[in-house]
């Protein structure tokens, strides 16, 4: 158990389904993120959060709409999906942005499949 | 960023040492030396940080020489719960730019 808890763990829907994916975090962290890891690929930035404002929003389209109502909670709100978008949807935290050496806490992710 | 170099995939055997070399020349002055540990379909787990010579805790030792430009995560007899990626970074922005590369595959046999 690293803190960091996401629902649901597995997920499946259609293209054009709506779905969101919650990540709560219990750690008292000020920063979080969601990562994208697609099958045999390395894990991907898709968002980052501080202090529940978006610092990093890398090149993800918009079908992919992140949101964070404080610090504890972040969701990920998907719609219309292709099927290239099935992966492992990874949050993590971390105590700050700024610090050298920031370690990352991770969720047990989402396994999404779109068909 | 630092670029690092591991290793694609290692095997080893329950109860020996494993030693994975993680390359960094490029290495900034603040950056630190960063380990994670990832099973399938898990999130990567923090398992050892440092900046210089060694550090040790209760899962592994991280060795780092002098001058830096390489690191070698060490596991004391692995068992087959060890077979996970074994992720090395070398960075300094805090977790704004975390960035992961392919990571070394561990597999460990009976």
């Amino acid at each position: 158990e690293t803190g960091v808890t996401q629902t649901p763990r597995h997920l499946v829907m259609g293209m054009t389904n709506k779905k969101s994916l919650k990540c709560e975090q219990h750690l008292g962290h000020n920063a979080m993120y969601w990562y994208k890891q697609s099958a045999k690929k390395p894990l991907e930035l898709m968002f980052v959060y501080s202090l529940e404002e978006r610092v990093e929003n890398n090149s993800v389209p918009s079908r992919f709409s992140p949101e964070c109502p404080n610090s504890s909670h972040l969701f990920l709100h998907l719609h219309t999906l292709q099927p290239e978008d099935s992966a492992l949807y990874l949050c993590a935290s971390s105590q700050d942005l700024d610090r050298d050496n920031e370690k990352l806490f991770f969720g047990s992710g989402t396994q999404l499949s779109v068909l | 960023l630092a670029k690092t170099t591991q290793p694609i995939s290692m095997d080893s055997y329950e109860g020996q040492e494993v030693n994975i070399t993680c390359s960094h020349n490029n290495i900034a002055t603040n950056d630190y030396i960063t380990w994670y540990q990832q099973f399938p379909s898990q999130g990567p787990r923090f398992i050892i940080q440092g900046y210089k010579t060694k550090v040790t805790n209760e899962v592994a030792s991280l060795f780092i020489p002098a001058d830096r430009k390489s690191s070698t995560l060490s596991l004391p007899r692995v068992s087959l719960s060890d077979t996970a990626v074994y992720y090395c970074l070398a960075q300094n922005t805090g977790g704004f730019k975390t960035i992961f590369g392919a990571g070394t595959r561990l597999f460990v046999k009976a």
